[in-house]
């Protein structure tokens, strides 16, 4: 079993849906973060949590520490929001935070027009 | 500032060969990470720096694979004697040192060997 692990897999969307990614993990944490990779490969930081919810124009973003769980939320969905969105975890180690990121697989959200 | 930027983009090279990619971090980041990335599937850490020192590295890492950052600017990767299991995206990742201080990413070298 992954130590992170993210629904759906695959997500397809008509333009202006409202969108929802979700990510459970399975241990400790010092932080969360939301990543989005375009074809090609680059990779861009979305948000960073350690606890409650963040907001960035269309994107919103939520932890329930004590679930272990995470939601990514895209409001107004557009086609350019077709993408790769990841979600990693910082893990606690011992009493000092992990130094390395551990990935979910992704989740491939296509939205049409 | 140009953020992280990874050379070359792309390398395609026989099995048997080696190779060696290129990371620049941004500037005043003393962390620098190494990833790679297969299809389908997340990234995989592979090795991490802090300033010129190797602090840690994944057990995926075989003795195939060393990678340096000498002057604790610039990070190398190589891979000695590829084999067709080593094709992936290696990504390159850096932050500045405080605690759960955000990554940034370049771009990546996708690797294909033959």
């Amino acid at each position: 079993k992954n130590e992170v692990e993210q629904s759906p897999q695959n997500l397809t969307a008509q333009e202006g849906e409202f969108i929802t990614i979700n990510c459970s993990y399975s241990v400790g944490i010092s932080a969360l973060h939301w990543l989005q990779q375009h074809p090609g490969g680059g990779i861009v930081s979305l948000f960073m949590l350690s606890s409650g919810k963040k907001k960035h124009g269309r994107l919103i973003a939520t932890i329930n520490i004590q679930e272990k769980h995470s939601s990514l939320h895209i409001t107004a969905s557009h086609p350019r929001d077709s993408a790769v969105y990841i979600c990693a975890v910082r893990m606690v180690r011992g009493e000092t935070s992990g130094s390395r990121l551990t990935f979910g697989e992704g989740t491939q959200l296509t939205v049409n027009p | 500032d140009t953020g992280v930027s990874q050379d070359p983009r792309h390398k395609i090279t026989k099995r048997g060969q080696n190779v060696t990619f290129r990371c620049d971090p941004i500037s005043e980041h003393n962390r620098l990470y190494w990833y790679r990335q297969t299809l389908g599937q997340g990234p995989e850490f592979l090795t991490y720096f802090q300033n010129e020192a190797q602090l840690e590295k994944s057990r995926l890492l075989s003795d195939r694979f060393s990678a340096e950052r000498p002057k604790g600017s610039f990070s190398t990767l190589e891979i000695q004697r590829t084999e067709q299991g080593d094709s992936a995206m290696y990504l390159c990742a850096s932050s500045w040192g405080f605690r759960n201080s955000p990554l940034h990413f370049g771009n990546g070298t996708r690797l294909t060997v033959t």
